[in-house]
């Protein structure tokens, strides 16, 4: 069965400081990678996705993708309090199946 | 733009009691899941549904069962409610379950509680 790990399961960093996420697929026929940020009390919704080998960078977030290790990385920079949340990737394949999601790592950013 | 909603926002029942949770969405999509989240955990499959007339077990649906209403609506009941599955439900839509089609987009959650 396909699943998806994130590592790892929860991340202090200084207000200022750099956040790296990182999430692994086992699954040969993933498409897509998708990750979502998840707020105290909110619903998930959708940071960022990516498909294609190499990087992807939206302000302060840059995710990376490995196809050939099924590896993604999602990195925050100058993190604020605002990015303290619950990051959960999901992937989703070829073939007709729902998207499968990580367990998630918590980012708790210090002022 | 569209927007999904899911009633009740808090659902208190007692252990063994049957209970039903609603979803409804305007995106148009149509795909829709339904999720229960432990505190502070990860999101598990219940069920969820590609096309109107489709209904998808996920690995979680033992002691759930689901309805596909029409396209718009997704139906959730907890078919005797124990103790240990207090968490928060939460329903979601996509285009597709396919590529970029797969971006789901999520209701604000039903609470439930069993006492």
């Amino acid at each position: 069965q396909q699943k998806v790990q994130q590592s790892p399961e929860s991340l202090i960093v200084p207000e200022g400081g750099m956040a790296s996420l990182n999430c692994t697929s086992s699954d040969r026929n993933v498409d897509y990678f998708w990750w979502y940020r998840q707020h105290s009390g909110k619903s998930p919704k959708m940071l960022m996705s990516i498909f294609s080998n190499g990087e992807k960078e939206e302000g302060r977030f840059t995710v990376h993708l490995n196809k050939a290790s099924l590896h993604t990385s999602l990195h925050i920079r100058d993190s604020q309090p605002s990015d303290s949340a619950l990051y959960l990737c999901a992937a989703s394949t070829q073939g007709g199946r729902a998207l499968i999601f990580g367990t998630g790592t918590t980012v708790s950013v210090s002022p | 733009g569209g927007i999904i909603t899911q009633t009740p926002k808090f659902l208190i029942g007692q252990e063994g009691q049957k209970l039903t949770l609603k979803c409804q969405q305007n995106f148009n999509h149509d795909t829709m899941y339904w999720y229960r989240q432990d505190s502070g955990k990860g999101l598990r499959l219940i069920y969820y549904s590609i096309t109107e007339n489709d209904l998808q077990k996920g690995d979680l649906s033992e002691g759930y069962d689901a309805s596909r209403e029409k396209k718009s609506s997704f139906s959730l009941t907890v078919t005797s409610a124990q103790k240990n599955e207090m968490a928060v439900f939460l329903c979601a839509s996509s285009i597709g379950v396919g590529g970029n089609y797969a971006e789901q987009f999520f209701g604000p959650g039903t609470r439930l509680t069993v006492l």
